[in-house]
């Protein structure tokens, strides 16, 4: 089942801050997060694993809300390379590494 | 670092024509993913590889298949190509131990 994402876009200006939240109805083992540039292949930004740490990219960090089956995707003082789609992935019932992404959330960071 | 290579970068086929895409995994990693990104949309699994044994399938029609050589590389073939084939193909790789995919540029697959 497809995760979902909110919001679907947001518009900053530099060096404000931003939160993308991944939801799923079913239980979650981990969730991926991914940045991807128009026309781009998406790029591996972190992975949160089930009783795993928060962990962080730069000044990118991400939650795992096990309980809600839940993950948040935080953006601090964000900068222009940080525009692009960032999608959540979650596996599928297989486990086989087969992600299902969530639909996107569009981010466009402004002078 | 390598990467994953795919080829070729772009494909224009006419309807009901044949392609065959090709994915050089990072080396040494042991599965191959196959995606298909329409405009606009997240990326859908194809189908998986996991030393060259197919490990796993998603929304890949019939007209598609896959196989993983002895290289480890992949290909994708196509036949009897619709309009609703038109998007951007990727290929990732991982090591099976790891939970990371590494993403390939991409094949920009146009059907006319």
């Amino acid at each position: 089942q497809q995760p979902v994402q909110s919001p679907q876009a947001v518009i900053l200006r530099e060096g404000e801050d931003a939160v993308i939240n991944c939801s799923s109805s079913k239980a979650l083992y981990s969730v991926h997060w991914y940045r991807q540039k128009h026309g781009e292949a998406p790029v591996f930004l972190m992975i949160l694993l089930k009783g795993g740490e928060q962990m962080r990219h730069e000044k990118i960090s991400a939650s795992f809300n096990e309980k809600k089956q839940q993950s948040s995707l935080y953006l601090t003082a964000s900068q222009l390379s940080y525009s692009g789609t960032y999608f959540c992935g979650t596996y599928g019932s297989s486990n086989t590494g087969k992600l299902i992404f969530g639909q996107g959330t569009t981010l466009q960071v402004k002078p | 670092a390598a990467g994953v290579i795919q080829s070729p970068r772009h494909l224009i086929k006419e309807k009901r024509e044949t392609a065959t895409l090709k994915c050089y995994p990072i080396p040494r990693h042991d599965t191959v993913y196959w995606y298909q990104q329409g405009p606009g949309q997240d990326p859908q699994f194809l189908i998986s590889f996991y030393e060259k044994m197919q490990s796993d399938k998603g929304s890949i029609p019939d007209r598609f298949s896959a196989q993983q050589f002895s290289d480890y590389h992949s290909e994708l073939n196509m036949s009897s190509l619709e309009l609703g084939d038109s998007a951007l193909y990727f290929c990732a790789s991982s090591l099976s131990s790891s939970h990371e995919q590494f993403f390939g540029p991409g094949t920009r697959l146009t059907v006319l």
